[in-house]
């Protein structure tokens, strides 16, 4: 079966811009969760959605926003970029709740901000 | 402060060693993971384990978790070119609270 699918795979943007991540998860999970990867940081929860609900949110500010579709496609926006928001963001679908039985990874969008 | 401390952070051998990755917290976990991440991909899940003192074996990989369910061991046997990657550890809480380790970059020489 299909694996998570994540666009775009690369993104290069302005400070102060907005940007919109798409993922596309593992056809019947409807558990997607976001994580930012930095070389400093590591994986870091940014939020997690459950048919269409954020379920959990991690530490992150406002400018950082999620959704999830009916199909449980799932997005995730950025407002006015910052250059700390470079990052590898990664999308992980599972069955149920935040990775408990296992996380599918996608390949991550790479967003570099200047 | 991590909640999973992993070590050693970087770890580079030659083909053929063996090696061991560390997983350590202070925290009770009801499970762990472990996770391979290659340059440019997302982590790929290799292992769950659930019970005190469990020990999986993945082929050259054996998983261990501590009696306590605070920590977990990676053991590779024999390593290849291809183990290269960022191993990540990754543990689930009660309440819904999942975390990941603070990775350990493992490159093995030809």
């Amino acid at each position: 079966k299909a694996g998570v699918t994540q666009t775009p795979r690369y993104l290069i943007k302005t400070r102060g811009q907005q940007v919109t991540l798409s993922c596309s998860p593992i056809s019947g999970h409807r558990s997607v969760s976001w994580y930012q990867q930095t070389p400093g940081q590591g994986l870091q929860f940014l939020f997690e959605y459950f048919s269409e609900t954020q379920r959990n949110k991690g530490n992150f500010p406002g400018r950082f926003s999620g959704r999830q579709f009916s199909n449980s496609r799932s997005e995730m926006n950025v407002s006015t970029l910052e250059l700390g928001d470079s990052a590898l963001y990664l999308c992980a679908s599972s069955p149920g709740g935040r990775g408990a039985y296992g996380y599918t990874f996608g390949s991550g969008t790479r967003l570099t901000v200047v | 402060t991590q909640l999973l401390e992993q070590s050693p952070q970087f770890l580079s051998i030659q083909e053929g060693e063996n090696l061991t990755v560390y997983c350590n917290s202070s925290s009770v976990f009801s499970s762990l993971q472990w996770y391979r991440q290659e340059p440019g991909e997302g982590p790929v899940l290799l292992v769950t384990v659930v019970t005190g003192g469990e020990v999986k074996k993945l082929k050259r990989l054996t998983f261990q978790f501590g009696d306590a369910r605070k920590d977990s061991s990676l053991h590779i046997t024999a390593a290849q070119t291809g183990d290269t990657g960022l191993y990540l550890c990754a543990g689930a809480r009660t309440g819904n609270q999942f975390y990941f380790g603070t990775g350990t970059s493992l490159t093995v020489i030809p």
